[in-house]
């Protein structure tokens, strides 16, 4: 059973670089598909970033290419790295895995505040 | 770039049916694209009920189905439960270039 955990400071202080892991268990992050996927406090959910094995990364344009995703074969993990960061990017990050007709599991998120 | 839309609110009575839709201002589900739906309840991650706008992930219980309606795709729940009080939200992959999700229904069991 794959299993997705999210890590990273729960801290960040404005104009920053975010920086956060997703450790996959249970299965090899050259099979499936993966995303970065965001939530800010009382708001809905926002696609960040998607990453196939061997495939194109993609971003969502409104990050204004501040966004850096990139996969870990050797650790089987999966990163985010988002560079001046400011208040706005308060939000519960979650990782997710999609692809092979398995629907879409997602991590447990992680809460990263902004603030000096 | 796409807009998602779906219904702010939908209140639904405990054994009742009621249906969910999400609408692609590009028309996407009639040109092969596909839906995956969520339901969060607060304080807890996202959890798919629903992919390829009609496939259910093992533990999604049978009273939610999925279907394309017209031009939008729909989460239909049908003999609503308490439990299933909860935000849903759709999401519409575009050719994985990027996706878009829809801003949510707040669904209401009373």
């Amino acid at each position: 059973q794959v299993q997705l955990q999210e890590s990273g400071p729960g801290l960040v202080k404005p104009s920053e670089t975010l920086s956060l892991t997703c450790i996959v268990s249970g299965d090899s992050i050259t099979n499936y598909h993966w995303s970065w996927i965001r939530q800010p406090p009382g708001q809905g959910l926002e696609w960040m970033s998607y990453s196939a094995y061997r495939g194109s990364t993609n971003y969502n344009p409104s990050l204004k290419s501040r966004a850096t995703m990139s996969l870990d074969t050797s650790r089987n993990q999966f990163s985010l790295k988002l560079t001046s960061v400011s208040a706005a990017d308060t939000a519960v990050y979650y990782c997710a895995r999609s692809g092979s007709d398995s629907g879409m599991r997602w991590g447990q998120g992680i809460l990263v505040t902004v603030s000096s | 770039q796409a807009v998602v839309t779906q219904e702010p609110s939908l209140t639904v009575s405990p054994g009742g049916t009621v249906t969910l839709t999400c609408a692609s201002s590009t028309g996407v589900f009639t040109s092969g694209y596909w839906a995956y739906w969520f339901q969060q309840k607060p304080g807890q991650a996202p959890r798919t009920l629903i992919y390829d706008t009609t496939k259910k992930q093992s533990w999604t219980p049978a009273r939610f189905s999925g279907s394309l309606l017209g031009d939008k795709a729909a989460l239909t729940l049908s003999g609503a439960q308490p439990e299933d009080e909860a935000d849903y939200y759709c999401l519409v992959p575009y050719s994985g270039v990027y996706w878009m999700f829809g801003g949510g229904t707040k669904l209401t069991v009373l």
